[in-house]
């Protein structure tokens, strides 16, 4: 069993839509991490959370550290949101271990 | 300067040969760490360096080495090469060492070993 494991592992839907994409980790961390890559292989850093919830323009980002498990909403998608989407959770010693990612097409 | 720089973007090696691989670090940051992704997969960690020091290592062999400058800009190292190393390696970098903030990606070195 994986120390990260992300679902869906893909993921089609309209534009409009409300998208959740769930994260569940095994092991203990400092903070964790919801990435998003590009076709090419750039990512951008969308969150860090350690606790609670964060919001930025459609995107909302939620975490219960007892349960270990995060999610990622995305409201009112856009094709343009079409992306690998890569939790990511940060251990006490500074190391990333990724989940295997979620890939999201939205469609017009 | 901001952002994050791999280079090359791409890269042919034959089996065997040894390849070196450099990120520059963004402005302000004094981590570096590199991964390595295979097509269809999660990025692996391979190792960190904090002010020049290695400070963490993942399950790769000793054949990836590295180093960071004193700008804090890094290269990845893979001797020996073999067909399955060949992936896209991505660096990031970070402020704080162990207690890090938020990560810059590079976009990324593809790597084909033939």
């Amino acid at each position: 069993k994986n120390e990260v494991e992300q679902s869906p592992q893909n993921l089609t839907a309209q534009e409009g839509e409300f998208i959740t994409i769930n994260c569940s980790y095994s092991v203990g961390i400092s903070a964790l991490h919801w990435l998003q890559q590009h076709p090419g292989g750039g990512i951008v850093s969308l969150f860090m959370l350690s606790s609670g919830k964060k919001k930025h323009g459609r995107l909302i980002a939620t975490i219960n550290i007892q349960e270990k498990h995060s999610s990622l909403h995305i409201t009112a998608s856009h094709p343009r949101d079409s992306a690998v989407y890569i939790c990511a959770v940060r251990s006490r010693r500074g190391q990333l271990t990724f989940g295997s990612g979620t890939q999201l097409t939205v469609l017009p | 300067e901001t952002g994050v720089t791999q280079s090359p973007t791409h890269l042919i090696k034959t089996r065997g040969q040894q390849v070196t691989l450099r990120c520059s670090s963004q402005s302000g940051h004094n981590t570096v760490s590199w991964y390595q992704q295979a097509l269809g997969q999660g990025p692996q960690f391979i190792f960190q360096y904090y002010r020049e020091e290695e400070n963490g290592r993942g399950n790769f062999p000793p054949r990836f080495s590295g180093l960071q400058f004193p700008n804090y800009s890094s290269e990845l190292n893979v001797n020996a090469l073999e067909l399955d190393d060949s992936a896209l390696y991505l660096c990031a970098s970070s402020s704080g060492g162990r207690e890090v903030g938020g990560y810059t990606f590079g976009s990324g070195t593809r790597l084909t070993v033939v």
